[in-house]
């Protein structure tokens, strides 16, 4: 199956920093990509949907201007938490969808970021 | 309000033995239906994906069904590993959205230990 590659699997940051995190589709073209955040033995939340070229599209309560979201090609979008606080800790998870509609379009998470804000 | 619900919350069996999971959604317009295995601390791997009209598909030991008149599916492990060990996400997907998975609504999942 299609491979989506997220990087860094585990990051600790100070507090008040900013840290940056990749998603890649290997091997396929994604127009559209997701970042989701988990809380412990909590279900995927939404947090925005990022398209190529163009401004992400934010999920209500999310802070655009804390999470920047880059899309600059098909195969990257990039998250970056600004200014890092404890609260922002969390597993961050990126999604990539192939080309095409309903069923014969599939979704692909990446391994996931563990964000340890200290 | 598009809700999908998951039960057990956990379950632990032996290994070797068969397991149901359950999933029931109240999701409208309906277009598809997936489950998910997240290993703990990784991103989740799909299993199946089912649309409106199939009943069921399969995935090696699992098989998922789906009953889109009561709104319920089901995920059956068959001979269960340890390494089925992990959470198990049910997850539905609104319709007339072209598959946009800003639509998709996560349940909590089912967080399934095999023991030996």
């Amino acid at each position: 199956g299609a491979v989506v590659s997220q990087h860094p699997s585990r990051v600790i940051c100070k507090s008040g920093t900013s840290v940056k995190i990749e998603c890649r589709s290997l091997d396929f073209q994604a127009t559209t990509m997701f970042w989701y955040r988990q809380f412990p033995k909590q279900s995927l939340m939404l947090m925005a949907t990022s398209n190529e070229g163009s401004k992400a599209t934010y999920e209500q309560g999310v802070e655009k201007d804390k999470f920047l979201i880059n899309h600059a090609s098909l195969t990257l979008s990039t998250l970056t938490v600004t200014s890092a606080h404890p609260e922002d800790s969390s597993f961050y998870i990126c999604s990539a969808q192939t080309p095409g509609q309903g069923t014969r379009t599939e979704a692909f998470f990446g391994q996931g970021t563990r964000l340890t804000v200290v | 309000k598009n809700q999908v619900e998951q039960s057990p919350q956990s379950l632990i069996i032996l290994e070797g033995k068969n397991c149901t999971l359950q999933c029931n959604y109240t999701v409208s317009p309906f277009s598809n239906l997936r489950w998910y295995k997240q290993d703990t601390g990784r991103g989740p791997v799909s299993l199946t994906i089912m649309t409106f009209s199939e009943n069921t598909k399969s995935n090696g030991r699992y098989t998922a069904t789906l009953d889109a008149d009561t709104k319920q599916s089901s995920l059956h492990i068959t001979a269960s590993q340890l390494s089925d060990s992990a959470s198990y996400i049910c997850v539905v997907s609104a319709g007339n959205y072209g598959g946009s998975q800003g639509n998709l609504i996560f349940g909590k999942g089912t967080k399934l230990s095999v023991k030996p």
